[in-house]
């Protein structure tokens, strides 16, 4: 399965700040996701990052909070926008395709964001 | 709407003997079903899979059972291991189409040795 590098590991950021998080696969793969666990919660999928298009955002999520990027198959970016205490969570990045890859899904290490 | 439950949010069990970790579902389109086990500061990793045409997958100490008439999936592990201790989340995702895997709350296993 794919080895995924996400950077950073963990941060400390001021409220009102933003933060861009990368997440690069050591190869090209056609499903990439961000998801969000907040402390004691599940992980909740923020969107599905698609090449040379715009993310495909799940409901209670907006693009001008968190826009991502999708250059190639290889590399995505999630910004956390004007950041809140709200935010502080771990976020994950995820690649795989269910339809082809029967060990589900591999995710990144996370990054663990404070916001003060 | 929480589509996928995990009730229990710990177990503790005595090395040696069996884990059960348990999982109910409400929405009848997931027809693909996924456990994933996770470490402190790392992310999730994949440990067992079922489709929704089988009723039982087995992988070593892993076996996960499928009820699909009651909507419920559990993981065994036998003989549990110190190792074992992680949170444990169930998933599920519907094959067809879009593939969004939905996941549960997380049980916290302990295995005591």
């Amino acid at each position: 399965s794919a080895v995924i590098s996400q950077k950073p590991s963990r941060d400390i950021c001021q409220r009102g700040t933003s933060l861009t998080i990368q997440c690069q696969v050591d190869s090209q793969v056609t499903m990439m996701f961000w998801y969000r666990q907040q402390p004691g919660q599940s992980l909740t999928l923020i969107a599905t990052a698609n090449q040379g298009s715009e993310a495909t955002y799940e409901s209670g999520f907006v693009i001008d909070k968190f826009p991502i990027s999708r250059p190639n198959l290889t590399f995505s970016t999630l910004t956390v926008s004007n950041m809140s205490p709200e935010d502080s969570s771990i976020y994950l990045c995820s690649v795989g395709d269910l339809g082809r890859d029967r060990n589900g899904y591999t995710f990144g290490s996370g990054t663990r964001l404070t916001v003060v | 709407d929480q589509q996928v439950k995990q009730n229990s949010p710990s177990l503790s069990v005595q090395e040696g003997r069996i884990s059960i970790l348990n999982c109910d579902y409400t929405n009848s389109m997931f027809d693909y079903f996924l456990w994933y086990k996770k470490y402190p500061a790392e992310g999730p990793t994949f440990l067992i899979s079922i489709s929704s045409i089988k009723d039982k997958n087995e992988d070593g100490r892993f076996t996960v059972f499928l009820n699909k008439s009651a909507k419920h999936l559990s993981l065994h592990i036998v003989p549990s291991q110190p190792g074992d201790s992680a949170v444990y989340f169930c998933a599920a995702s519907s094959r067809g189409g879009y593939q969004k895997v939905t996941f549960g709350t997380g049980t916290k296993l302990q295995v005591i040795p």
